[in-house]
């Protein structure tokens, strides 16, 4: 069965330092683009950043930008994220995703998705 | 970055009912979008990319049109189970953006 296991979350203060970890099982994890998405509480889904399969590619959300880090172990299945600065607009709940590429076309879609993980930022 | 809106923010009805969502890109984005399911307390779920596009296990009663800038994803028959928020998401270039969401309730 293909599955996203995150983890990592919790209660950190602003201006500190956390990192994420989504397990991946199921697929031939280094095959896949990945990434990670956010929902504040009560708020939409924002994207947050993604990672080539070989992690020789990142892209980042200007939110983010300069404070996160994506990341990833091939050799261990798992995906990171290292947040750093944080701010309180960063409370929400961190999704980590598969990506698949369609066949037809250049789109790319997020087929599997984790439980997801709550990180809280507040003093 | 590329805005998208959708609309409407919500909508109310009965099961049986057509639905249609519209998601509108700030700039032309070929078909590169993708719609997603979400329920309360659960993660997105895939429904349709690469504008039209049925991801595999998702029922046939839902569908997605479009290219450029105006998309549109349709629930022929709304069932029990599809009371939901609904998202687009662009992927034609980074920073991926998001709709605002299209909360469907129950009339």
């Amino acid at each position: 069965e293909v599955q996203l296991l995150e983890s990592g979350g919790g209660l950190v203060q602003p201006g500190g330092s956390l990192r994420l970890s989504c397990a991946a099982s199921g697929f031939t994890f280094s095959s896949y683009a990945m990434s990670w998405v956010r929902q504040a509480p009560g708020k939409g889904l924002e994207w947050v950043s993604a990672i080539s399969g070989s992690g020789g590619s990142t892209y980042y959300a200007d939110s983010v930008k300069g404070r996160f880090t994506i990341s990833r172990d091939n050799s261990k299945n798992t995906l990171y994220l290292q947040m750093n600065s944080l701010r309180a607009e960063d409370t929400a709940v961190y999704y980590c995703a598969k990506v698949i590429r369609a066949y037809s076309s250049s789109s790319i879609a997020f087929d599997i998705w984790g439980q997801g993980t709550m990180v809280t930022v507040s003093s | 970055a590329i805005q998208m809106t959708q609309s409407p923010s919500s909508l109310s009805a009965s099961v049986g009912d057509r639905v249609t969502i519209t998601c509108r890109a700030s700039q032309g984005i070929r078909n590169d979008l993708g719609w997603y399911q979400q329920k309360p307390g659960k993660a997105p779920k895939l429904l349709i990319y690469a504008a039209s596009s049925l991801q595999s296990g998702v029922p046939s009663r839902f569908s997605g049109s479009g290219s450029g800038t105006d998309f549109t994803l349709t629930i022929s028959s709304l069932q029990p189970e599809d009371f939901a928020t609904y998202y687009c998401l662009q992927d034609y270039n980074y920073p991926f953006t998001f709709g605002p969401g299209t909360k469907v309730d129950i009339k």
